[in-house]
């Protein structure tokens, strides 16, 4: 089965960290590019950052760089965010989602996990 | 960046009929456009791919069309199950971005 498992969600006060981590399975992990999607509460959906499948390159929206980080290990089919100096605006559920280029559609989605930043 | 806006926010439509849901893009994305479900309290899943492409799995009755800056998505024979709010996506160039979503309510 293709599946993607997200963990790492918390809640954090604001100026925290956390790391997000993403699982993979069932497909070819290190051929897809990778990315992470934000839904604020009853809102839309917001791409936050990618990185392709191999050579590693990272890309990331306005609103995050420079606080967050875009990891992923190949050998372990895992995907990974560092969030820095977290902001309450940044309280969203969390989606991997993966595709086979870095500019492309989304094809898998993994079921999300909630961050939450209030003091 | 490039800005996809939808039309309609929210529409209630009886089972079997169709419903066309349009996404306009504020520059050219040639069919660098695609469309996804989301049912309440799930993930988003890709329905079509490129603007007209079905993704693996997707139901006929779900279809695709357009390019450049309008496109829209079609659901023939609407069912009990597509109550969902749909959302556009464009790739054609960073930052990515979607649109604000049309919330489908099946009488």
């Amino acid at each position: 089965e293709v599946q993607l498992v997200e963990s790492g969600g918390d809640l954090v006060k604001p100026g925290g960290s956390l790391r997000l981590s993403c699982e993979g399975s069932g497909f070819t992990f290190n051929s897809y590019s990778m990315y992470w999607v934000r839904q604020a509460p009853g809102r839309g959906l917001q791409w936050v950052s990618s990185i392709s499948s191999r050579d590693a390159l990272t890309f990331y929206a306005d609103s995050v760089k420079g606080r967050f980080t875009i990891s992923r290990d190949n050998a372990k089919k895992s995907l990974f965010l560092q969030m820095n100096s977290l902001r309450a605006d940044d309280t969203a559920v969390y989606y991997c989602a993966a595709g086979k280029q870095p500019y492309d559609a989304f094809d898998i989605w993994g079921r999300g996990t909630m961050v939450t930043v209030s003091s | 960046e490039i800005v996809l806006t939808q039309s309609p926010d929210f529409q209630s439509v009886t089972p079997k009929e169709q419903v066309t849901i349009t996404c306009r893009a504020s520059q050219n994305i040639v069919s660098s456009l695609h469309w996804y479900q989301q049912k309440p309290d799930q993930s988003p899943k890709l329905l079509i791919k490129y603007a007209s492409q079905p993704f693996s799995g997707v139901p006929s009755r779900f279809s695709g069309s357009g390019s450049g800056t309008e496109f829209t998505l079609t659901i023939s024979g609407l069912e009990a199950e597509d109550a969902a709010t749909y959302y556009c996506h464009q790739s054609m160039s960073l930052p990515c971005s979607f649109g604000q979503g049309t919330k489908l309510e099946i009488k």
